[in-house]
């Protein structure tokens, strides 16, 4: 079993939905939880970060930990068609005076017009 | 993407033959990373770097050694390149603080 488990998907949703995408872990040491976006053929780009528990929220983007349950989650509202791309959860905790981010495979998510 | 390079972009190589990846950044991050990403496995950890000549293996770190002499480049070197190696390669960048990586746009490699 991997320390970060999330489904790839592809989500397919129209214009306008709320999206929902999610990862679970296994290791409650991890501090810090990010979400990246990442296009084809690009980068990933740093969308959120939370650290420990509790919700944060940019824009259209809102995310969530859940430490008790070990679940994390990345909500997006009004979704666009330019939101297409792969979402990657990734986490981490310090361990020798740095941080080494787990990720999860990523979720590929479609928003047609 | 902002402060962080990486070269070639792409790269086609035979197997045996030794390959060197160049990442470089502008930001004075004390941390850099190299990853591969490879369908179904995600971002995968070959090694980092948490200063000069300071380095670490990672989760994937069979067949790569790297090198940092400089802060602001890492180079990840496949000795002696494998048809396995075939992957997109993407370099990170960090303050330590754990609360985002900046990512490189990434080196396509093909061994055949």
């Amino acid at each position: 079993q991997k320390e970060v488990e999330q489904d790839p998907g592809p989500l397919s949703v129209p214009e306008g939905a709320i999206v929902s995408l999610n990862c679970t872990y296994s290791n409650s040491a991890f501090q810090y939880f990010m979400w990246y976006r990442q296009y084809s053929r690009k980068g990933p780009e740093l969308l959120m970060y939370t650290y420990s528990s509790g919700n944060k929220e940019d824009g259209r983007f809102t995310a969530q930990v859940d430490k008790s349950s070990k679940y994390i989650s990345l909500f997006i509202r009004d979704s666009q068609p330019s939101d297409s791309a792969t979402y990657l959860c990734a986490m981490s905790f310090q361990s020798g005076g740095s941080y080494i981010p787990t990720f999860g495979r990523g979720t590929s998510l479609i928003v047609h017009p | 993407d902002a402060g962080i390079t990486q070269s070639p972009r792409h790269k086609v190589t035979e197997t045996g033959t030794p390959v060197t990846l160049r990442c470089h950044q502008t930001e004075n991050h004390r941390y850099m990373y190299w990853y591969r990403q490879d369908p179904g496995h995600g971002l995968r950890l070959i090694h980092y770097s948490y200063g000069v000549k300071d380095t670490d293996k990672g989760e994937v770190s069979d067949g790569y050694s790297v090198s940092r002499s400089k802060t602001e480049d890492f180079l990840l070197t496949l000795e002696s390149a494998t048809s396995s190696q075939t992957s997109v390669y993407f370099c990170a960048i960090s303050d330590g603080q754990g609360d985002g990586y900046t990512f490189g746009s990434g080196t396509r490699l093909t061994v055949v």
